[in-house]
């Protein structure tokens, strides 16, 4: 199974800034979804993004895909507070279990 | 609300006890899976189910097994529990035939063996 690279590690804005972060993998997918975790708690979906989509929408967040780049993003528009958390990227190829890296820990400054 | 629940949110064990985390879903998913979380590793996938009484070994099964013998648990179980299986536990379900693959996760388990 293939792991996403999430890139940065850490990322700090102030709140009402966007926050970008970028996942990397290493072969094909059929899809790549993201997920949230606040701290100590479970991870929760928040988007998937098929490989034929180069782009989704879902309230303040927009993925991008670019699979000849082996790359996505996720922006988070107008943060808050309480988007403080760790977000990862999970690629799915062809195996049926997600794998997942260490994430992008992000704080929102009030 | 769909939901998966832990059956304990913090655990303490001394080395070499028998340890037993349980995992419950409640959405009729095919597939179980349980990872292990610890800081900078990311979650590492120990062992995955796709239905009853079947397992698969992930990337970390050494020093772990599991049982499923209904479809709506999963149990984890650490034969000889070791200090270096202290760790954030995180079960996770999905349906199978979904080809997306979204998974829904339980709070976790915190687990420190002495």
């Amino acid at each position: 199974s293939q792991q996403g690279e999430e890139d940065p590690q850490a990322l700090s804005i102030q709140e009402g800034e966007n926050a970008t972060m970028n996942c990397s993998y290493k072969t094909s997918i059929n899809n790549l979804q993201w997920y949230r975790q606040n701290s100590g708690r479970g991870l929760v979906h928040l988007i998937l993004i098929r490989s034929n989509e180069r782009e989704k929408h879902s309230g303040r967040l927009r993925v991008t895909l670019d699979t000849s780049k082996k790359s996505s993003s996720l922006l988070i528009t107008a943060s808050r507070a309480a988007d403080t958390a760790s977000y990862f990227c999970a690629p799915l190829g062809s195996a049926r279990q997600l794998t997942f890296g260490s994430g992008t820990q992000l704080t929102v400054l009030p | 609300d769909v939901k998966v629940t832990q059956s304990s949110r913090y655990l303490v064990k001394r080395t070499g006890e028998k340890v037993f985390l349980e995992c419950v879903q409640d959405m009729d998913h095919e597939n179980m899976f349980w990872y292990r979380q610890d800081p900078g590793l990311g979650l590492r996938l120990i062992y995955f189910s796709y239905d009853v009484k079947m397992k698969e070994k992930g990337d970390i099964p050494e020093g772990y097994s599991v049982s499923r013998e209904k479809k709506e648990r999963f149990s984890l179980i650490l034969e000889s529990a070791s200090t270096n299986q202290t760790s954030m536990y995180l079960c996770a379900s999905s349906f199978q035939t979904r080809v997306s693959g979204e998974l829904f996760f339980g709070e976790g388990s915190r687990l420190t063996v002495l």
